[in-house]
């Protein structure tokens, strides 16, 4: 099945310090990447949607200046977590469509494993 | 904005029993529905997904839709203990994708 893999699994820094955040989709190509965000017993948040070559599109309350999407790939997407505080601790999750004609059309999205990051 | 709405839980039923999860949501025009199985710390796994109205079967597992009623249910048989997770609903946005997600209901199978 189609595979997208997320790194790191899990960060822990200090407040002030800038993450990165990888998904990758390594079995397929990817014109669009999603990125979710988790917080404890919640459900998933959509954050942005990134297309490969454009500027990401922002949900409603998402800081662009914050949280920096590229996806420069048709494979890879990053997010960084810019100048991060504690209450950015959450378990982010990226998602990855795959380009019509890969196949894989039972899901419209495959999910990477996640990371959990904690800000202290 | 699409809105799915599940009831949070904690469901509990003993083990054998069937779990029954409901989904509502608000879009009309909706056309498909995914039901995604999540454990504590881990990222969702799609259980089933169920685009026309009626009762669709995998396995233990049987999605239910009513299009006319907006919601979609699953049923999962003969619950295991191993079951115990949360159970989100995910609708499209627009097209097939991004999803939108339920809040979950966490479902607990007491041996």
């Amino acid at each position: 099945g189609a595979v997208v893999s997320q790194h790191p699994s899990w960060v822990i820094c200090k407040s002030g310090t800038s993450v990165k955040i990888e998904c990758r989709s390594l079995d397929f190509q990817a014109t669009t990447m999603f990125w979710y965000r988790q917080f404890p017993k919640q459900s998933l948040m959509l954050m942005a949607t990134s297309n490969e070559g454009s500027k990401a599109t922002y949900e409603q309350g998402v800081e662009k200046d914050k949280f920096l999407i590229n996806h420069a790939s048709l494979t890879l997407s990053t997010l960084t977590v810019t100048s991060a505080h504690p209450e950015d601790s959450s378990f982010y999750i990226c998602s990855a469509r795959p380009r019509p004609g890969e196949g894989y059309s039972n899901q419209p999205q495959h999910f990477g494993d996640g990371t959990r990051l904690s800000i202290l | 904005q699409k809105e799915v709405e599940q009831n949070s839980g904690p469901l509990s039923v003993p083990e054998g029993a069937i779990a029954s999860l409901n989904c509502t949501y608000s879009d009309r025009g909706s056309q498909s529905f995914f039901w995604y199985r999540q454990y504590s710390g881990k990222s969702p796994e799609l259980i089933m997904f169920i685009y026309s109205n009626g009762d669709k079967e995998d396995g233990r597992f049987t999605a239910q839709l009513n299009k006319a009623s907006q919601y979609v249910s699953l049923l999962i048989r003969d619950s295991q203990p191993s079951d115990s997770a949360t159970y989100l609903c995910a609708v499209p946005h627009s097209g097939n994708t991004p999803l939108v997600f339920g809040k979950g209901t966490r479902l607990s199978v007491i041996a």
